[in-house]
């Protein structure tokens, strides 16, 4: 069994859409929370950085973290078709060249 | 702003060749890691290095090492290739006397091996 795990979707929404994403972890070392955004063939793009638990709010993007269900989530508001892409959550336990575990991406697709 | 480097961009090798991998980390930052993503796949770290020395070390296997210069910039080198090493290799990088330590992905060196 994976350390994070995602459901991989796809998730197809239709525009206006408020879309969640969500992980599961196991690793209780885990302190450092993000999700990257990730279009086909391109880099990782960091969206969203979170420390321990708790909520944080970035324009339409919401990162909440639950260390004692060990579940983080990601809301996405008024989607758009530019929002089509894979999500990957990752974690770190946060020492400097600590590696990054990723979920396995949830493939999101935004419908006009 | 500037961003993560790599290059080259894509590379094709046959079989048992070696290849080199080049990450030039963002401005200040002075930690580097190494992912590879195959296809349909998270990444999967392989190697990090923090002020020129090996951090962690993942799932790399014994054909590749890496390295991190004086000047912060990493090599990833691969040697004896594998058709299985066909995938897309992304370096990060960090500053670590932040608090929340933050990996920057660059655009990706995709390699196919034939």
């Amino acid at each position: 069994q994976k350390e994070v795990e995602q459901d991989p979707g796809p998730l197809s929404v239709p525009e206006g859409a408020i879309v969640s994403l969500n992980c599961t972890y196991s690793n209780s070392a885990f302190q450092y929370f993000m999700w990257y955004r990730q279009y086909s063939r391109k880099g990782p793009e960091l969206l969203m950085y979170t420390y321990s638990s708790g909520n944080k709010e970035d324009g339409r993007f919401t990162a909440q973290v639950d260390k004692s269900s060990k579940y983080i989530s990601l809301f996405i508001r008024d989607s758009q078709p530019s929002d089509s892409a894979t999500y990957l959550c990752a974690m770190s336990a946060g020492n400097a060249g600590n590696m990054l575990t990723f979920g396995g991406g949830t493939r999101l697709m935004v419908k006009p | 702003a500037a961003g993560v480097i790599q290059s080259p961009r894509h590379l094709i090798k046959e079989k048992r060749e070696t290849a080199t991998l080049k990450c030039y980390p963002i401005p200040r930052h002075d930690t580097v890691y190494w992912y590879q993503q195959g296809p349909g796949q998270d990444p999967q770290f392989l190697i990090s290095f923090y002020e020129k020395m090996q951090s962690d070390k993942g799932s790399i296997p014994d054909r590749f090492s890496a390295q991190q210069f004086s000047d912060y910039h990493s090599e990833l080198n691969m040697s004896s290739l594998e058709l299985g090493d066909s995938a897309l290799y992304f370096c990060a990088s960090s500053f670590s006397g932040k608090v929340q330590e933050t990996q920057y992905f660059g655009p990706g060196t995709r390699l196919l091996v034939l």
